[in-house]
């Protein structure tokens, strides 16, 4: 198995909402990665999870909180958003970040919409 | 400042011709460098790593180069069909925080019949 399963596809969420995208991957991968993607642009990243701790956070702001409950499972937890941050919402494993040679695998995406 | 950038522009050819793709990068010193494909609204996909001791690498009809003096790699695809159109990307890591994948600025590819 080769995949990484994100989920929901698709969400619209209004600023006062809570709620969180669901990132899977069952390849053993101890690297897991949030990364933003507006349109037109290449995807940025948001927060890198090394063996479970969270290990980078590029100055995302605090109404994104990510979480890694065990090593094949990754969520992102949104609250208070802004229509600003309707993008589509990447998330990537590897399968560590101790090697400079290692690829990502990426999920679908989830297309966020903020109204 | 690092940067990555790649032709901003569309890259049209015509079936068949080979599509050639630029990767520039400014500031960095990797020891890989890699190319992926992004077909609109998917993640992106993994198709080629090369060392920085390749100067090429193949596999079916891409082909990298990779030039650590010209901080430079080119993508190629030779006798395109249209089923290559998408946005490739290349990306590397940066070697000060080998954690972080950081991609390139992305060049979109049309192949028309």
């Amino acid at each position: 198995d080769t995949e990484v399963t994100q989920t929901p596809k698709h969400l619209v969420m209004g600023m006062t909402n809570k709620k969180s995208l669901k990132c899977e991957q069952h390849m053993g991968h101890r690297a897991m990665y949030w990364y933003k993607q507006k349109a037109k642009k290449p995807p940025e990243l948001m927060f890198v999870y090394s063996y479970e701790k969270l290990s980078i956070n590029e100055s995302v702001p605090s109404r994104f909180s990510p979480e890694c409950p065990n090593s094949s499972l990754l969520n992102l937890h949104l609250h208070a958003l802004q229509p600003e941050d309707s993008a589509l919402y990447l998330c990537a494993s590897s399968q560590d970040t101790g090697r400079l040679n290692t690829e990502a695998f990426f999920g679908q995406g989830t297309r966020l919409t903020v109204v | 400042s690092q940067k990555i950038e790649q032709n901003s522009e569309a890259l049209n050819i015509q079936e068949g011709k080979t599509a050639t793709l630029t990767c520039n990068y400014t500031n960095y010193s990797p020891a890989y460098l890699q190319w992926y494909r992004q077909d609109p609204g998917r993640g992106p996909v993994f198709l080629l790593l090369i060392r920085e001791n390749e100067k090429e690498k193949r596999k079916e009809r891409l082909k990298v180069t990779f030039d650590t003096t010209l901080k430079q790699s080119l993508f190629h695809i030779t006798a395109s069909q249209p089923a290559d159109s998408a946005t490739y990307l290349c990306a590397l890591r940066k070697n000060t925080g080998f954690q972080k994948l950081v991609f390139g600025t992305g060049t979109r590819l049309l192949v028309s019949p």
